[in-house]
Protein backbone atom coordinates (compact mmCIF):
# COMPACT_ATOMS: atom_id res chain seq x y z
CA UNK A 1 0.00 0.00 0.00
CA UNK A 2 2.39 3.08 -1.28
CA UNK A 3 -0.64 5.53 -0.04
CA UNK A 4 -0.39 8.96 -2.02
CA UNK A 5 2.21 8.75 -4.88
CA UNK A 6 3.69 11.77 -7.20
CA UNK A 7 6.38 12.31 -9.79
CA UNK A 8 8.15 13.59 -10.53
CA UNK A 9 9.94 14.47 -7.67
CA UNK A 10 12.29 17.65 -8.95
CA UNK A 11 11.45 19.30 -12.09
CA UNK A 12 12.98 22.66 -13.91
CA UNK A 13 11.38 24.43 -16.43
CA UNK A 14 11.99 27.10 -18.59
CA UNK A 15 9.61 30.10 -18.87
CA UNK A 16 6.86 28.94 -21.27
CA UNK A 17 7.24 25.42 -21.39
CA UNK A 18 4.73 22.81 -20.40
CA UNK A 19 4.47 20.00 -17.79
CA UNK A 20 2.24 17.51 -16.13
CA UNK A 21 2.47 16.34 -12.86
CA UNK A 22 1.29 13.68 -12.00
CA UNK A 23 -0.46 11.66 -8.79
CA UNK A 24 -2.02 8.16 -7.47
CA UNK A 25 -3.78 6.67 -4.88
CA UNK A 26 -3.99 3.14 -4.02
CA UNK A 27 -6.52 3.81 -1.15
CA UNK A 28 -9.83 3.97 -3.40
CA UNK A 29 -10.38 7.48 -2.22
CA UNK A 30 -13.03 9.68 -3.86
CA UNK A 31 -11.93 13.06 -3.37
CA UNK A 32 -8.32 14.25 -4.37
CA UNK A 33 -6.21 17.50 -4.41
CA UNK A 34 -3.75 19.94 -5.62
CA UNK A 35 -1.49 22.57 -3.23
CA UNK A 36 1.30 24.30 -3.85
CA UNK A 37 3.73 25.44 -0.51
CA UNK A 38 5.32 28.74 -0.89
CA UNK A 39 7.70 29.95 1.78
CA UNK A 40 5.41 31.76 4.59
CA UNK A 41 2.53 30.97 2.46
CA UNK A 42 1.17 27.62 4.13
CA UNK A 43 -0.53 25.21 1.93
CA UNK A 44 -2.86 26.52 -0.84
CA UNK A 45 -5.82 24.75 -2.67
CA UNK A 46 -5.41 25.03 -6.47
CA UNK A 47 -7.98 22.77 -7.58
CA UNK A 48 -9.58 19.41 -6.62
CA UNK A 49 -11.92 16.88 -7.31
CA UNK A 50 -15.12 15.97 -5.17
CA UNK A 51 -15.60 12.37 -6.89
CA UNK A 52 -14.52 11.00 -10.28
CA UNK A 53 -15.18 12.85 -13.49
CA UNK A 54 -15.80 16.25 -11.09
CA UNK A 55 -12.97 19.26 -10.81
CA UNK A 56 -13.00 22.08 -9.48
CA UNK A 57 -11.10 25.73 -8.92
CA UNK A 58 -9.70 25.76 -5.26
CA UNK A 59 -7.77 29.20 -4.24
CA UNK A 60 -4.86 29.67 -6.88
CA UNK A 61 -6.20 28.05 -10.26
CA UNK A 62 -4.58 30.59 -12.60
CA UNK A 63 -2.34 28.80 -14.94
CA UNK A 64 -3.13 25.33 -13.61
CA UNK A 65 -5.86 23.01 -15.66
CA UNK A 66 -6.22 19.53 -13.62
CA UNK A 67 -7.79 15.84 -15.12
CA UNK A 68 -9.46 13.43 -13.20
CA UNK A 69 -8.34 10.46 -15.27
CA UNK A 70 -9.84 8.13 -13.09
CA UNK A 71 -10.33 7.09 -9.48
CA UNK A 72 -7.04 6.70 -8.56
CA UNK A 73 -5.45 9.35 -10.79
CA UNK A 74 -5.54 13.35 -10.62
CA UNK A 75 -3.00 15.20 -12.65
CA UNK A 76 -1.85 19.21 -12.65
CA UNK A 77 -0.65 20.22 -15.97
CA UNK A 78 1.15 23.89 -16.34
CA UNK A 79 0.38 24.44 -19.81
CA UNK A 80 3.03 27.63 -20.06
CA UNK A 81 5.60 27.87 -16.93
CA UNK A 82 6.46 31.05 -15.29
CA UNK A 83 8.75 31.79 -12.94
CA UNK A 84 5.84 32.52 -10.19
CA UNK A 85 4.90 28.95 -10.23
CA UNK A 86 8.02 28.12 -9.21
CA UNK A 87 6.87 26.36 -5.68
CA UNK A 88 6.81 22.82 -4.14
CA UNK A 89 3.24 20.81 -5.11
CA UNK A 90 1.42 18.60 -2.96
CA UNK A 91 -1.42 16.11 -3.99
CA UNK A 92 -3.61 14.34 -1.32
CA UNK A 93 -6.41 12.00 -1.17
CA UNK A 94 -9.47 11.75 1.21
CA UNK A 95 -12.17 9.36 1.61
CA UNK A 96 -14.83 12.01 1.79
CA UNK A 97 -17.47 9.66 3.41
CA UNK A 98 -15.55 7.51 6.30
CA UNK A 99 -12.99 9.72 7.02
CA UNK A 100 -12.18 13.36 6.79
CA UNK A 101 -8.52 13.01 6.89
CA UNK A 102 -6.22 13.83 3.98
CA UNK A 103 -3.42 11.91 2.69
CA UNK A 104 0.10 14.05 1.39
CA UNK A 105 1.94 12.69 -1.18
CA UNK A 106 5.93 13.57 -0.75
CA UNK A 107 5.66 16.76 -3.44
CA UNK A 108 7.11 17.95 -6.40
CA UNK A 109 9.92 20.54 -6.21
CA UNK A 110 9.16 22.68 -9.02
CA UNK A 111 11.70 26.06 -10.24
CA UNK A 112 10.71 27.70 -13.48
CA UNK A 113 13.60 29.68 -14.71
CA UNK B 1 -13.73 32.66 1.69
CA UNK B 2 -12.50 30.74 5.23
CA UNK B 3 -9.54 32.48 6.38
CA UNK B 4 -7.68 30.64 8.90
CA UNK B 5 -4.88 32.94 11.07
CA UNK B 6 -1.97 30.61 12.94
CA UNK B 7 0.27 31.88 15.74
CA UNK B 8 3.21 32.16 16.26
CA UNK B 9 4.98 31.82 13.07
CA UNK B 10 8.43 30.57 15.11
CA UNK B 11 8.48 28.85 18.51
CA UNK B 12 11.56 27.42 20.31
CA UNK B 13 10.82 25.80 23.13
CA UNK B 14 13.30 23.40 25.61
CA UNK B 15 12.90 19.51 25.18
CA UNK B 16 10.81 18.53 28.26
CA UNK B 17 8.39 21.96 27.67
CA UNK B 18 5.04 22.79 26.96
CA UNK B 19 3.87 24.12 23.30
CA UNK B 20 0.75 25.78 22.12
CA UNK B 21 0.03 27.00 18.87
CA UNK B 22 -2.93 28.97 18.09
CA UNK B 23 -5.27 29.40 15.37
CA UNK B 24 -8.32 31.39 14.72
CA UNK B 25 -10.84 31.15 12.05
CA UNK B 26 -13.39 33.70 10.16
CA UNK B 27 -16.40 30.69 8.62
CA UNK B 28 -18.64 30.01 11.51
CA UNK B 29 -19.92 27.45 9.21
CA UNK B 30 -16.72 25.49 9.79
CA UNK B 31 -16.82 22.38 11.86
CA UNK B 32 -13.73 20.07 11.27
CA UNK B 33 -10.09 21.45 12.50
CA UNK B 34 -6.98 19.23 12.24
CA UNK B 35 -3.86 19.52 12.78
CA UNK B 36 -0.81 18.39 10.37
CA UNK B 37 2.98 17.93 11.29
CA UNK B 38 5.38 18.44 7.89
CA UNK B 39 8.81 16.99 8.49
CA UNK B 40 12.03 18.38 5.90
CA UNK B 41 11.00 17.52 2.54
CA UNK B 42 7.93 15.25 3.42
CA UNK B 43 4.34 16.36 2.81
CA UNK B 44 1.98 16.99 5.75
CA UNK B 45 0.82 14.18 8.58
CA UNK B 46 -2.34 14.45 10.45
CA UNK B 47 -1.48 14.12 13.83
CA UNK B 48 -4.87 15.40 15.68
CA UNK B 49 -7.82 17.07 14.57
CA UNK B 50 -11.29 17.90 16.31
CA UNK B 51 -14.90 17.99 14.76
CA UNK B 52 -16.84 20.80 16.51
CA UNK B 53 -19.24 19.14 18.63
CA UNK B 54 -15.85 18.31 20.92
CA UNK B 55 -14.55 21.21 22.59
CA UNK B 56 -11.09 18.47 23.36
CA UNK B 57 -9.13 15.59 22.37
CA UNK B 58 -6.16 14.64 23.67
CA UNK B 59 -3.66 11.97 22.18
CA UNK B 60 -0.60 10.72 24.50
CA UNK B 61 1.11 14.15 24.61
CA UNK B 62 -0.54 16.27 22.59
CA UNK B 63 -4.14 17.81 22.49
CA UNK B 64 -6.71 19.80 20.64
CA UNK B 65 -9.11 22.26 22.05
CA UNK B 66 -11.83 24.25 20.55
CA UNK B 67 -13.57 27.28 21.19
CA UNK B 68 -16.50 27.51 18.54
CA UNK B 69 -17.69 30.77 20.12
CA UNK B 70 -14.61 32.48 19.94
CA UNK B 71 -13.57 30.52 16.64
CA UNK B 72 -10.02 29.76 17.56
CA UNK B 73 -8.27 26.47 18.14
CA UNK B 74 -5.22 25.25 19.51
CA UNK B 75 -2.46 22.10 19.78
CA UNK B 76 -0.67 21.73 23.28
CA UNK B 77 2.19 19.25 22.91
CA UNK B 78 3.45 18.62 26.40
CA UNK B 79 6.68 16.87 26.97
CA UNK B 80 8.55 17.68 24.24
CA UNK B 81 10.86 15.93 22.49
CA UNK B 82 13.44 17.07 19.66
CA UNK B 83 11.62 14.55 17.14
CA UNK B 84 8.77 17.24 17.93
CA UNK B 85 10.77 19.60 16.34
CA UNK B 86 8.55 20.39 12.66
CA UNK B 87 6.45 22.49 10.72
CA UNK B 88 2.85 22.47 12.20
CA UNK B 89 -0.29 23.44 10.35
CA UNK B 90 -3.75 24.17 11.27
CA UNK B 91 -6.74 24.56 9.07
CA UNK B 92 -10.32 24.66 8.82
CA UNK B 93 -13.37 23.01 6.52
CA UNK B 94 -16.85 23.10 6.74
CA UNK B 95 -17.33 19.75 5.17
CA UNK B 96 -16.20 16.37 4.30
CA UNK B 97 -13.73 15.65 1.74
CA UNK B 98 -13.50 19.05 0.72
CA UNK B 99 -11.21 21.78 0.39
CA UNK B 100 -8.49 22.71 3.87
CA UNK B 101 -8.18 25.60 3.96
CA UNK B 102 -4.77 25.99 5.83
CA UNK B 103 -2.99 28.61 8.17
CA UNK B 104 0.27 29.94 7.46
CA UNK B 105 2.20 27.13 9.54
CA UNK B 106 4.54 27.22 12.52
CA UNK B 107 8.42 26.21 12.78
CA UNK B 108 8.31 24.37 15.74
CA UNK B 109 12.14 24.04 17.88
CA UNK B 110 12.85 21.59 20.33
CA UNK B 111 16.11 22.12 21.76
CA UNK B 112 17.65 19.00 23.91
Amino acid sequence: NAGVTQTPKFQVLKTGQSMTLQCAQDMNHNSMYWYRQDPGMGLRLIYYSASEGTTDKGEVPNGYNVSRLNKREFSLRLESAAPSQTSVYFCASSEATASYEQYFGPGTRLTVT
Amino acid sequence: GENVEQHPSTLSVQEGDSAVIKCTYSDSASNYFPWYKQELGKGPQLIIDIRSNVGEKKDQRIAVTLNKTAKHFSLHITETQPEDSAVYFCAASYYSGYALNFGKGTSLLVTP
